[in-house]
């Protein structure tokens, strides 16, 4: 696509409920990383994958929340047993390859969660 | 750890007037630097990015300076407009893959 899209692009769910948030990279993008940005405050990274390597879960907060990349594309997040402080707008980026060699990531649209 | 120091947190420049947001980074392996812009309500945007064997960087009305020395780097925005209104957002990465971002900058151009 165009760009990187996510779904849904906003989400209220009630306390205790599992949600799932979706990302579909840049086409071609090998690299795709989760971003949590809860309100007013900057980008608290989450997790990161790259082609078929091990993804990089260190940022995830807690063992409530998972993600899995398919076929090296799509990408889905799953937060569990949501929390109120879990409400926040959950970006996803991609990139051609590694940014070490400079390569930009795109960022998507976001999804926002609201948990109430 | 790899940090990233971004003042100041709110600016506020009346039209036609410049803007400056400076950034601070710690790991001395890092070689490239964006910066992002995020309107409300929509994901960050790169804007202007530079990398370490340059020191300035211009596109229109915004440039970005580099001091590898004293790490530091800085967003230049001239004759600011309304629509330059946004939180702007600098990153670092060098060693790794994860790029390190400031805080952010909520800037407002006032008419």
């Amino acid at each position: 696509g165009a760009g990187v899209s996510q779904s849904p692009s906003n989400k209220v769910t009630e306390k205790g409920k599992d949600v799932e948030l979706r990302c579909d990279p840049i086409s071609g993008h090998t690299a795709l990383y989760w971003y949590r940005q809860s309100l007013g405050q900057g980008l608290e990274f989450l997790i990161y994958f790259q082609g078929n390597s091990a993804p990089d879960k260190s940022g995830l907060p807690s063992d409530r929340f998972s993600a899995e990349r398919t076929g090296g594309s799509v990408s889905t997040l799953t937060i569990q047993r949501t929390q109120q402080e879990d409400s926040a707008v959950y970006l996803c980026a991609s990139s051609l390859a590694t940014p070490i060699s400079g390569n930009t990531i795109y960022f998507g649209e976001g999804s926002w969660l609201t948990v109430v | 750890g790899e940090n990233v120091e971004q003042h100041p947190s709110t600016l506020s420049v009346q039209e036609g007037d410049s803007a400056v947001i400076k950034c601070t980074y710690s790991d001395s392996a890092s070689n490239y630097f964006p910066w992002y812009k995020q309107e409300l309500g929509k994901g960050p945007q790169l804007i202007i990015d530079i990398r370490s064997n340059v020191g300035e960087k211009k596109d229109q009305r915004i440039a970005v300076t580099l001091n590898k020395t004293a790490k530091h780097f800085s967003l230049h925005i001239t004759e600011t407009q309304p629509e330059d209104s946004a939180v702007y957002f600098c990153a670092a990465i060098g060693g790794t893959y994860k790029y390190i971002f400031g805080t952010g900058t909520r800037l407002k151009v006032l008419a």
